[in-house]
């Protein structure tokens, strides 16, 4: 059974640009977690999808969005990137339908550095 | 919101020693979730808890849900090199949405 995988596994960027960052959960997992690891900061919740919706969201500005189709692929963007977007983002895919909860299964993680 | 407290943050130790390290809360969590980060890797789950005072193993590893909820253990005998890396708790919440996640234990095991 594949697991989560994420793409690309590494980016640069320059301030100001914009990053779409892209998740494939394993297959039968609906539900699609984010989370923004820094060395100082741990796991910070960004956001969850379940079945094409967004059903929780975490402290984060509006720079940060995310989507997931049809098929529970994942994308999220981050706009006008700043330095202190540099970050490893991870992806979890879940198979509980209820919110919150069950095993997370990461990704690898995409690591941005904002330059 | 609910905060999860890991220590020690960071443990130098032998081969062959053993590890604990801990994960508390304020609140009452019914699920306790322990993975492991791998240098450049995402977390991997190792144990999961689902019961108050429950002991589960797995390998080397032993894990103990806390009888107030609010606490849990991780143990590692005998420790190898590639037990390196990020040991992360975390407690799923259905109110918040979402599984909050301790700041991790760094563990390095020299040979």
């Amino acid at each position: 059974k594949a697991g989560v995988t994420q793409t690309p596994r590494y980016l640069i960027k320059t301030r100001g640009q914009q990053v779409t960052l892209s998740c494939s959960p394993i297959s039968g997992h609906r539900s699609v977690s984010w989370y923004q690891q820094t060395p100082g900061q741990g796991l910070q919740f960004l956001f969850e999808y379940f079945s094409e919706t967004q059903r929780n969201k975490g402290n984060f500005p509006g720079r940060f969005s995310g989507r997931q189709f049809s098929n529970s692929r994942s994308e999220m963007n981050v706009s006008t990137l700043e330095l202190g977007d540099s970050a490893l983002y991870l992806c979890a895919s879940s198979l509980s339908q209820d919110r919150g909860i069950g095993e997370l299964f990461f990704g690898e993680g995409s690591r941005l550095t904002v330059l | 919101g609910q905060q999860l407290n890991q220590s020690p943050q960071s443990m130098f130790i032998q081969e062959g020693e053993d590890v604990s390290m801990n994960c508390t809360s304020s609140s009452i969590f019914n699920t306790w979730l322990w993975y492991k980060q791998d240098p450049g890797e995402g977390p991997v789950l190792l144990i999961a808890l689902y019961k108050a005072g429950e002991l589960t193993s797995n390998g080397r590893l032993t894990a103990q849900f806390g009888i107030t909820r609010k606490d849990s253990f991780l143990n590692i005998s005998a420790s190898i090199p590639s037990d390196v890396g990020i040991y992360f708790c975390a407690g799923p919440n259905t109110n918040a949405g979402k599984s909050t996640f301790g700041d991790g234990t760094t563990l390095t095991v020299k040979p």
